[in-house]
């Protein structure tokens, strides 16, 4: 148990619909990242926040969104969802802002699909 | 950000020790070396970071030579457990995440 919390584990739902992602990140970690994983783009980095602040940002889609709240909790936005938005999202948490040298813990992840 | 290669997949048998060789030709002075471990439908799970020599814990060994473009990552005695995709990353603490690629990965296979 790596002490990242995602919710919910599954998902399903259909296309052109809104969905929304939530982690807890470890106790006294400032950082969170997102990541979508699907089967054929291996682990993509979408986006990091650093103690509520946007700090870094990948290949997040425009119709994707996310914040950090004040109890550090995060929220990824998803919408207008299409067929290839199906994937793994996992969220992972560090204490600081390094994620290339603090250790990244990650989530149990949640498992989107797209009808 | 120094590039990284890594063979696709590796097999290997119960009992056997397993190196992972990761090739990062452009490795800046101030960039750490990090291996990741993932099983399937579960997030990568932190093995070893390193920044030269040799680092060891109970799950891993990673030696990195003088020139430190390359690490390898030593399992030693694996067990079918062991089967999951190994990532490799590399940078400094300056690193943006937009910057993270974990790529492919080696996709490790043990057999009985």
């Amino acid at each position: 148990d790596s002490g990242v919390t995602q919710t919910p584990k599954h998902l399903i739902t259909a296309t052109g619909q809104r969905v929304t992602l939530r982690c807890s990140p470890r106790s006294g970690d400032l950082s969170v990242y997102w990541y979508q994983q699907s089967l054929d783009q291996g682990l993509q980095f979408l986006i990091q926040y650093y103690n509520g602040e946007e700090r870094a940002k990948g290949n997040i889609l425009e119709r994707f969104s996310a914040q950090q709240f004040p109890d550090l909790h995060s929220e990824l936005n998803l919408s207008s969802l299409e067929l290839g938005d199906s994937a793994l999202y996992f969220c992972a948490s560090s204490v600081f802002s390094g994620p290339l040298t603090d250790t990244q813990y990650f989530g149990p992840g949640t498992r989107l699909t797209v009808l | 950000l120094a590039k990284t290669t890594q063979p696709i997949s590796m097999d290997s048998y119960e009992g056997q020790e397993v190196n992972i060789t990761c090739s990062h030709n452009n490795i800046a002075t101030n960039d750490y070396i990090t291996w990741y471990q993932q099983f399937p439908s579960q997030g990568p799970r932190f093995i070893i970071q390193g920044y030269k020599t040799k680092v060891t814990n109970e799950v891993a060994s990673l030696f990195i030579p003088a020139d430190r473009k390359s690490s390898t990552l030593s399992l030693p005695r694996v067990s079918l457990s062991d089967t999951a995709v190994y990532y490799c990353l590399v940078g400094d603490e300056d690193s943006s995440a937009s910057k993270i690629i974990f790529g492919s990965g080696t996709r490790l296979s043990i057999r009985p």
